[in-house]
């Protein structure tokens, strides 16, 4: 069973607000991603990190959101302006390494209204 | 046009009865896993199946994997109520990359 938390379970926000997710991954794995799945079960890839570093990251992670893994601390997705297609559950999985399994979060459903 | 795609859409069987579900994907890989994931939690992986293994169990769980043909199956046996999901393939596009690409699963449904 997987270990990854994340906060809060539910979020709601107005369009153009911040939106701030965070995920807390099993201990002693390294590498952390972030994933979104719209309502259609549709998984988009947002980014991943190994400790503290981003590996990779599509454009849309690059513009509008802000992702880090601080050591010592929960990692964080911030959505900067929020947009009614943001709305979706939001993924964290941790991975012991790479081209491992990666254990998934029960997700941050945000709902921007 | 999706790279990892299951098929059929949903399945309904009753309890005790066997099922599969198949996946077919469009790029080179290093391992093909197959998610379970419930309502109102995340996925979770069944099994990890890498590109030189042909077939792999985990109890009443069986992965097949045809690299020439790009296909793989999931068959549960002796299926059970909590066996409800939505079944999902990942493969994570080979070359040494980490991130999964999922299809958009199939809706099992197990009646009593």
């Amino acid at each position: 069973n997987s270990k990854v938390i994340q906060t809060p379970r539910y979020l709601v926000k107005g369009q153009g607000q911040k939106a701030k997710m965070r995920c807390i991954p099993e201990k002693g794995h390294p590498v952390v991603f972030w994933y979104q799945q719209n309502k259609n079960n549709e998984f988009k890839f947002l980014i991943n990190f190994q400790n503290q570093e981003v590996l990779q990251q599509i454009d849309m992670t690059e513009k509008r959101f802000s992702a880090e893994c601080p050591s010592n601390s929960p990692c964080s997705l911030e959505i900067q302006s929020s947009e009614a297609g943001d709305s979706a559950l939001y993924l964290c999985a941790s991975s012991p390494g790479h081209q491992d399994t990666q254990y998934f979060g029960p997700g941050t459903r945000l709902l921007v209204l | 046009s999706q790279l990892a795609e299951e098929n059929p859409w949903a399945l309904s069987v009753h309890e005790g009865e066997s099922v599969t579900v198949n996946c077919s994907y469009k790029t080179s890989i290093t391992a093909l896993q197959w998610y379970r994931q419930k309502s109102g939690e995340g996925p979770a992986q069944l099994i990890l199946i890498r590109s030189n293994e042909r077939e792999k169990r985990n109890g009443r769980l069986r992965a097949t994997l045809d690299t020439s043909s790009q296909s793989s199956s999931l068959s549960i046996t002796a299926t059970r109520c909590e066996d409800t999901a939505v079944y999902f393939c990942a493969t994570d596009g080979g070359g040494g990359a980490d991130r999964l690409t999922f299809g958009k699963g199939t809706q099992l449904i197990i009646q009593p």
